[in-house]
């Protein structure tokens, strides 16, 4: 089962909120990711946790902060978010992370967060 | 440092039309792997295949099928018999592997996309 569920589908938050997307994989995957992708564009990786530890941040602004709480789940926490920074939010896992954080093993991805900043 | 090129941007196709999708490569390693995703507008990406640089064989699942040739540096996909199912978005992806690739090593590298809509 190659399976990464995301929570929520939707959120709309307003530049002052503070939310967070949730991630979960019970694949027993040791590497998860964060990317963005806006509309028409492929995704950009944001961020790599490889054994629960964050690996590559992608110099991704501090008003997103990734946390990695155990095995199976990711979460990032978003705080005084742009406009700019409405976007699909996707989560994948990878079997074996490698000693660098990534390595070729395949990505699995989640149904993504579409977020919408007002 | 290593790129994608999927050329198409848009393809339209009537149901039951053979379609292929384009996806040509650029590295400098040696070891290095191609993937294939579809992103229908729901949002999720689903994998598709995995193929590595040492084998060159093509492969087929059910109406899907792709064409790897190392000589052209190319990863093309093409669906038999397109079903309105397949409207998606298909990325081809890359990673590689070795001297040249640095600190961007097993980073997946995605093509723009290719947006393919069958109609009925």
């Amino acid at each position: 089962d190659t399976e990464v569920t995301q929570t929520p589908k939707h959120l709309v938050m307003g530049m002052t909120n503070k939310k967070s997307l949730k991630c979960e994989q019970h694949m027993g995957h040791r590497a998860m990711y964060w990317y963005k992708q806006k509309a028409k564009k492929p995704p950009e990786l944001m961020f790599v946790y490889s054994y629960e530890k964050l690996s590559i941040n992608e110099s991704v602004p501090s008003r997103f902060s990734p946390e990695c709480p155990n095995s199976s789940l990711l979460n990032l926490h978003l705080h005084a978010l742009q406009p700019e920074d409405s976007a699909l939010y996707l989560c994948a896992s990878s079997q074996d992370p490698g000693t660098s954080g990534l390595s070729e093993d395949t990505q699995y991805f989640g149904p993504g967060t579409r977020l919408t900043v007002l | 440092a290593q790129k994608v090129t999927q050329a198409q941007t848009e393809i339209s196709v009537v149901e039951k039309e053979d379609v292929t999708l384009d996806c040509v490569y650029e590295t400098r390693d040696t070891t290095y792997y191609l993937f294939w995703y579809k992103q229908p507008p729901s949002g999720e990406l689903v994998f598709l295949i995995r193929r590595n640089s040492f084998d060159e064989q093509n492969e087929i699942s059910g109406r899907y099928s792709w064409n790897f040739q190392k000589s052209t540096s190319s990863f093309n996909f093409t669906i038999t018999a397109s079903q309105v199912v397949d409207s998606a978005v298909y990325f081809c992806a890359l990673t590689t592997i070795g001297a040249y690739s640095g600190a961007g090593s097993y980073q997946l590298t995605f093509g723009k996309g290719t947006k393919l809509s069958v109609i009925p």
